[in-house]
């Protein structure tokens, strides 16, 4: 059965340092997301990706996150300069346009020092 | 701010128990309200999506209800084994023209002791 998958599995980076997560979605798939859960809280909606574009994004998602789909298969999430309180569990999402479930990967749990 | 909330936040039950908890969530604006099961190191599980108020969806020994105009939803497990024990999680979807965002609950840890 089709997966999401995302790459690394665990990151560990010096606060100041830039980080790219990544995800390969769903091939068929169109639709594409970022979220994260910080260890004992909800997991948060980072940014929705569609048609080469972002469609929606939150608060959270500011100047220092960025998005990319550089060819047919990877999603990356990039965080140009960490924070500590950056540190999470990020997990990327995707969906087909035919359909309202979105799958998730297994999430990156990035710590940032 | 969307407020969606889960209860119990934790749960044991014995092998062969049946079990609930709930979601809720606004009553307006509403689109979807999503249902996942997330056993630690794995992706998270979609178990269903309900969009219809008064849906009763069912997949093998747990099932889920929906109530829009109160804004909750119950998920149940009948006959719980150990391999049910896992964080579920409920989210909801609001209305809205290029929404697709989900707005998570905290979750409900399910323990299911053999």
């Amino acid at each position: 059965e089709p997966e999401v998958t995302q790459t690394p599995s665990h990151q560990v980076t010096q606060m100041g340092q830039e980080v790219i997560l990544r995800c390969v979605p769903i091939s068929n798939h169109l639709y594409f997301y970022w979220y994260r859960q910080i260890l004992g809280q909800k997991v948060e909606f980072l940014v929705s990706f569609y048609n080469n574009e972002i469609s929606e994004k939150s608060e959270i998602f500011d100047d220092q996150f960025s998005v990319e789909r550089p060819d047919g298969s990877n999603f990356t999430l990039k965080i140009r300069s960490t924070k500590l309180e950056d540190s999470a569990m990020y997990f990327c999402a995707s969906n087909a346009a035919s359909t309202d479930t979105q799958y998730f990967g297994p999430g990156t749990r990035l710590t940032v020092l | 701010i969307l407020n969606v909330e889960q209860s119990p936040q934790s749960l044991h039950v014995q092998e062969g128990d049946s079990t609930n908890f709930t979601c809720s969530f606004p009553s307006s604006n509403f689109y979807a309200l999503h249902w996942y099961r997330w056993e630690t190191a794995k992706s998270p599980e979609a178990l269903f999506v309900m969009t219809l108020n008064g849906d009763e969806k069912k997949k093998g020994r747990i099932s889920a209800t929906l109530n829009t105009k109160e804004g909750y939803s119950y998920l149940y497990i009948k006959g719980s084994q150990p391999e049910d024990s896992a964080t579920y999680l409920c989210a909801f979807r609001r209305s809205g023209a290029g929404s697709y965002q989900l707005t998570f609950g905290k979750g409900t840890k399910l323990s299911v002791i053999p």
